[in-house]
């Protein structure tokens, strides 16, 4: 079946680090492949978005490729600051709005 | 951007009691709200969908008659974890996608259910 596979955190950076979190993806098809963000006491908000292979995303600074040849969807951001310290699920959804997350990775940020 | 609640944010009750989690969506018409399920460290579980006006679709494994879900309203969903018991403990999340069609919908804050 489907499934996302993300890096284990925490991540631990110093504020104005290159930040990545990888994810990989298998499914049949096309999926649309998300990246949600969770901070502190939150619920999720949907970071970025990608529906078609070799799509951007991109928000706040925060982007992902969508590539097809290596099913991944890496998140990177060039400059952390603190207040992205949160929690970062990757996620893909086949033509519904059943997401399929995977498992968090912990962002850590420190000044 | 869209905003959904949930109600309560935290709840703790007696094993054997039933819990009523409420989830709305204030300023859009949800056709189809979501239940996921979150363990500590680890992932959302999507634990059943529901449509408006009709029956909720459970995932493989999930008890139907221990969970029970209603979607009475384009605005309400709710869930209740009928007899609980501490392995019921979790935080449960809703998502509710707009009838206009939005990939991924809008989540709750989610609601932590202790079950003592």
């Amino acid at each position: 079946g489907d499934s996302v596979t993300q890096m284990e955190g925490p991540v631990t950076l110093s504020e104005e680090a290159f930040l990545t979190i990888n994810c990989t993806y298998t499914a049949t098809g096309y999926p649309s492949l998300f990246w949600y963000v969770q901070y502190p006491g939150e619920g999720l908000q949907l970071l970025l978005k990608a529906t078609k292979a070799d799509d951007k995303g991109s928000n706040k600074g925060f982007e992902a490729t969508y590539r097809k040849e290596t099913t991944s969807f890496h998140l990177e951001k060039g400059s952390v600051q603190v207040s992205d310290s949160a929690v970062y699920f990757c996620a893909l959804t086949r033509g519904t709005d059943k997401l399929i997350f995977g498992t968090g990775t912990r962002l850590q940020v420190f000044p | 951007g869209a905003v959904v609640s949930q109600h309560p944010s935290w709840v703790i009750c007696k094993s054997g009691t039933s819990v009523k989690i409420e989830c709305r969506s204030l300023d859009f018409q949800a056709t189809t709200m979501f239940w996921y399920r979150q363990f500590p460290k680890q992932s959302l579980m999507l634990m059943a969908t529901s449509n408006e006006g009709s029956k909720a679709t459970y995932e493989q494994g999930v008890e139907k008659d221990k969970f029970l879900i209603n979607h009475a309203s384009l605005t309400l969903s709710t869930l209740t974890v009928t007899s609980a018991h501490p392995e019921d403990s979790s935080f449960y999340i809703c998502s509710a996608s707009p009838t206009s069609g939005v990939s991924g919908g809008y989540f709750g804050p989610g609601t932590r259910l202790t079950v003592l």
